[in-house]
């Protein structure tokens, strides 16, 4: 079962910044927060990563609780192109050689013209 | 050029029948995924391979059998297929097996009929 849980759809508003949130209570203290996203028949493409500090790159910012259990990824100017499934992920460590990435259901985005 | 590269893209076939789907990445990565997505669209992991090695298999029906002739191809042999088949199947790599960004195909459509 995914580690995550995430509110199952948002709209927002074209040029307005989408904050979609992601409770992970049970977060170990060396896991990292992931966050994908899926465009319609494509395949899931990376957006960003943290552990405790926040984080931004070109397509986003993540910003996490200093408890960690729970992040918001934040597109600062959504677009039409950003509508997506959104998912929010735990890397959970199965040995120390490797770990395992599950998928929840996501929070499908809706950005309105 | 297409770092993670799956084919056939598109793939309608009958019950009973066998079929494969091949995935080369060219980023140098130890580490090969296969992922299902279903008619729900959750998406879970079927298989992991690491340098040639199965380190991750989550109780997929024997019918399906992963092969990996070197550490860039990662193929997926499907036996006796079923209606329940019916998915799109996404191959992913990344660097090593643990804590590594994770890098998708844009997916094999499925259907058996």
């Amino acid at each position: 079962d995914a580690k995550t849980t995430q509110p199952p759809s948002m709209d927002c508003a074209e040029g307005r910044a989408a904050n979609l949130p992601c409770n992970h209570s049970t977060i170990s203290g060396n896991e990292y927060v992931y966050w994908y996203r899926q465009i319609h028949s494509q395949g899931p493409q990376y957006i960003i990563h943290g552990l405790k500090n926040n984080e931004t790159n070109e397509m986003a910012s993540l910003i996490i609780t200093e408890d960690r259990k729970s992040s918001t990824l934040i597109l600062p100017h959504a677009t039409l192109r950003d509508t997506a499934v959104y998912y929010c992920i735990v890397r959970v460590l199965m040995k120390t050689s490797y770990d395992k990435v599950i998928f929840g259901p996501g929070t499908s985005l809706s950005v309105i013209p | 050029d297409t770092a993670v590269s799956q084919t056939p893209k598109y793939l309608v076939t009958q019950m009973g029948n066998d079929k494969s789907i091949k995935c080369e990445q060219n980023l140098g990565h130890d580490t090969m995924y296969w992922y299902k997505q279903d008619s729900k669209k959750f998406l879970k992991i079927m298989f992991s391979y690491n340098n040639k090695e199965l380190i991750i298999n989550e109780t997929v029906p024997n019918r399906f059998s992963p092969k990996s002739p070197d550490k860039a191809h990662l193929n997926l042999h499907i036996n006796s297929l079923e209606l329940g088949d019916s998915a799109v199947y996404f191959c992913a790599s990344s660097l090593t097996s643990s804590g590594n960004t994770i890098y998708f195909g844009e997916g094999s459509w499925l259907t058996v009929v």
